[in-house]
């Protein structure tokens, strides 16, 4: 079945330092992929989405690119901030091959961020 | 409107209680879901409608009984709960379009329940 694979951290950065959060992928036909972030208490937000093989999904600074050879969708950004401390989830859909929605999603463990000042 | 709407935000019950859980889009999407995400843990997918007919449930407990009364509104009725139910229950909504772009799944805040 479909699986997603993230480093699960703590992730622990200073402010300003070069963020990469890995993520790959198991999946049977052409799974759209998305990084949610989660802050304390909240539920998810959608940060970037790729819906085909070398799509750049791109948000607040953030970028992943959908790399189907490698079967990857790694996260990164330039420069973290204080903010940026959250839990991040690499998840993908199409777990029942049908792609577009209704397939509901299949989530990474879940990365947990913290940026220090 | 761009949200997911749902509440309570916080709900306590004893495992005799019946309960239930609201959750409302109005974005026109025709496809609603139910995930149950346990502390440090990623959401798990309960149930899906699409065109407000069951079309996932993963193995759920008849405990939780979902509804869909019709497309902009969606419940999850709770009866006999045990402790370990305790969790976010989040909802989400997306496009079912097979034929159009695909833009994501938007996830309400969650109903933080604790049973006691």
């Amino acid at each position: 079945g479909n699986s997603v694979t993230q480093m699960e951290g703590p992730v622990t950065l200073s402010e300003e330092a070069f963020l990469t959060i890995n993520c790959t992928y198991t999946a049977t036909g052409y799974p759209s992929l998305f990084w949610y972030v989660q802050y304390p208490g909240e539920g998810l937000q959608l940060l970037l989405k790729a819906t085909k093989a070398d799509d750049k999904g791109s948000n607040k600074g953030f970028e992943a690119t959908y790399r189907k050879e490698t079967t990857s969708f790694h996260l990164e950004k330039g420069s973290v901030q204080v903010s940026d401390s959250a839990v991040y989830f690499c998840a993908l859909s199409g777990k029942y091959s049908r792609g577009g929605g209704a397939d509901g999603l299949t989530f990474g463990k879940g990365t947990h961020l913290i940026i220090q000042p | 409107d761009t949200e997911v709407t749902q509440t309570p935000k916080h709900l306590v019950m004893g495992m005799t209680n019946k309960k239930s859980l609201k959750c409302e889009q109005h974005m026109g999407h025709r496809a609603m879901y139910w995930y149950k995400q346990k502390a440090k843990k990623p959401p798990e997918l309960m149930f899906v409608y699409s065109y407000e007919k069951l079309s996932i449930n993963e193995s759920v407990p008849s405990r939780f009984s979902p509804e869909c009364p019709n497309s902009s509104l969606l419940n999850l009725h709770l009866h006999a709960l045990q402790p370990e139910d305790s969790a976010l229950y989040l909802c989400a909504s997306s496009q079912e379009a097979r034929n159009s772009p695909f833009y994501g799944y938007t996830f309400g805040s969650g109903t933080r329940l604790t049973v006691v």
